[in-house]
């Protein structure tokens, strides 16, 4: 049973809009989550993370807002650019445990 | 600042060969781990150690052993290797100071093919 649910494989958004990648969790336990930018060739790198006890992180472009009741999270890109063309990953984190759980990643294409 | 390095960046062994993966951090972080990632898949926990001398496991550990015996050094061994363990393996390192919070400091990863 996965845990983190990334349905969305792919999204497609031209340059300067705005971009939703979503997230579902079924791990009560969770109580941090973090958002990582994937390169091809390279190792995922951290990009925005929020606890458990907020509903919102800024951060620059970057916006990640949490749903808990519905145990959705969401990253909005705004305004999005062709270098924001990665594989993004949400995670989630039982911190007592020491465990993160990632999602299959959606490949976001901003197109120019 | 190196980060997080991985070594060898790519290998081909044969079934049943083992082989040792490196990881090296040089920010002085407690906990470290190994994940691999298979295409079109999220990254799956091995093992992880919060800190030299104690190592756990994780989502997926069979056919994997760790050791932890500095802070620096978190290699991973891969016993007696099998086709279903090609992958790219990720070490990641996280500091601890006010515990886990799962904020992850990736190496480029090493992609393993076993013939």
């Amino acid at each position: 049973d996965q845990q983190v649910k990334q349905n969305s494989p792919s999204l497609s958004v031209q340059e300067g809009r705005i971009s939703i990648l979503n997230c579902d969790y079924t791990n009560s336990m969770f109580d941090y989550f973090l958002w990582y930018k994937k390169y091809p060739a390279e190792g995922p790198t951290f990009l925005i993370s929020i606890s458990s006890i907020k509903d919102k992180n800024e951060d620059g472009r970057f916006t990640v807002f949490l749903n808990k009741s519905a145990k959705h999270l969401s990253l909005h890109i705004v305004p999005s650019q062709p270098g924001d063309s990665a594989v993004y990953f949400c995670a989630a984190s039982d911190t007592n445990a020491g465990k993160s759980t990632f999602g299959d990643g959606t490949t976001l294409t901003v197109k120019p | 600042n190196a980060g997080v390095t991985q070594t060898p960046k790519f290998q081909v062994l044969k079934t049943g060969q083992s082989m040792t993966l490196q990881c090296a951090q040089d920010m002085n972080h407690e906990y470290m781990s190994w994940y691999r990632q298979d295409p079109g898949m999220g990254l799956r926990l091995i093992h992880y150690s919060v800190g030299a001398g104690i190592t756990d496991q994780g989502e997926v550990p069979n056919g994997y052993n760790v050791s932890r015996s500095t802070t620096e050094d978190f290699p991973l061994r891969l016993l007696s290797a099998a086709p279903s363990q090609t992958s790219v393996y990720f070490c990641a390192s996280s500091y601890s100071l006010r515990g886990y919070s799962g904020e992850l400091f990736f190496g480029e990863g090493s992609r393993l093919t076993v013939l």
